[in-house]
């Protein structure tokens, strides 16, 4: 079956903009997972969702970042006001049931701010 | 809180030679332990992962890895690479019991097999 996909694959913005992340899990998985890999930070854990709920926000950089689940599938992670330092691969991930279920990544959506 | 420490960030091998990639965590808690690879312009991928049992653990193409308690330790091994295992490997751990979600990783060991 098909993987987690993300889009864009890409996506130049300008400092300011708002732009929106998009997650399409593996169908059937109820938990899903936000990622940014940066060449600062290594890969740093976002959010979670199991189901539509997110239980832990706390990995969120600043309020300008927020992100929502629908119909326990699609998610979206939107960014604010982007700054030069939320340039990053945001990847996205899911798994069945929870974190000792194997985690599926999506292959990343490449975000430059200029 | 949590952290990994992937002792080393770069690690040149010949193909055919043994490798070991190091890794060791720090947690107040009992936790789970995770390896992944990321190949060249391609997405995570797991190799193994330990929850509990056997402190041994085979996972895919040929890579194992140990748990030590006392030593805070998941190193990975392989004993002979390939030139297809040129890839990133990162270290991550879990909480065993709540919050459990949250994956920590650590900055990651560039594995380069050459000929």
């Amino acid at each position: 079956g098909a993987g987690v996909s993300q889009s864009p694959s890409n996506k130049v913005t300008e400092k300011g903009k708002d732009v929106e992340l998009r997650c399409d899990p593996i169908s059937g998985h109820t938990a899903l997972y936000w990622y940014r890999q940066s060449l600062g930070q290594g890969l740093e854990f976002l959010i979670y969702f199991q189901g539509n709920s997110a239980p832990d926000k706390s990995g969120l950089p600043s309020d300008r970042f927020s992100a929502e689940r629908t119909g326990g599938s699609v998610s979206t992670l939107t960014i604010q006001r982007t700054q030069q330092e939320d340039s990053a691969v945001y990847l996205c991930a899911s798994s069945l049931l929870g974190v000792t279920d194997t985690q599926y990544f999506g292959p990343g959506t490449r975000l430059t701010v200029l | 809180a949590q952290s990994v420490t992937q002792l080393d960030s770069q690690v040149p091998v010949f193909e055919e030679a043994p490798v070991e990639l190091r890794c060791n965590y720090s947690s107040s808690v009992s936790v789970y332990l995770f390896w992944y690879v990321q190949y060249p312009n391609q997405g995570l991928q797991l190799l193994l992962k330990y929850l509990s049992g056997s402190t041994l653990v085979k996972g895919i193409n040929g890579f194992e890895a140990e748990f030590n308690k006392s030593q805070t330790s998941f190193h990975l091994r392989k004993p002979s690479v390939h030139i297809s295992d040129t890839a990133e490997y990162f270290c991550a751990v879990s909480n065993s019991g709540g919050s459990n979600y949250k994956l920590t990783f650590g900055k990651g060991t560039l594995l380069t097999v050459n000929p």
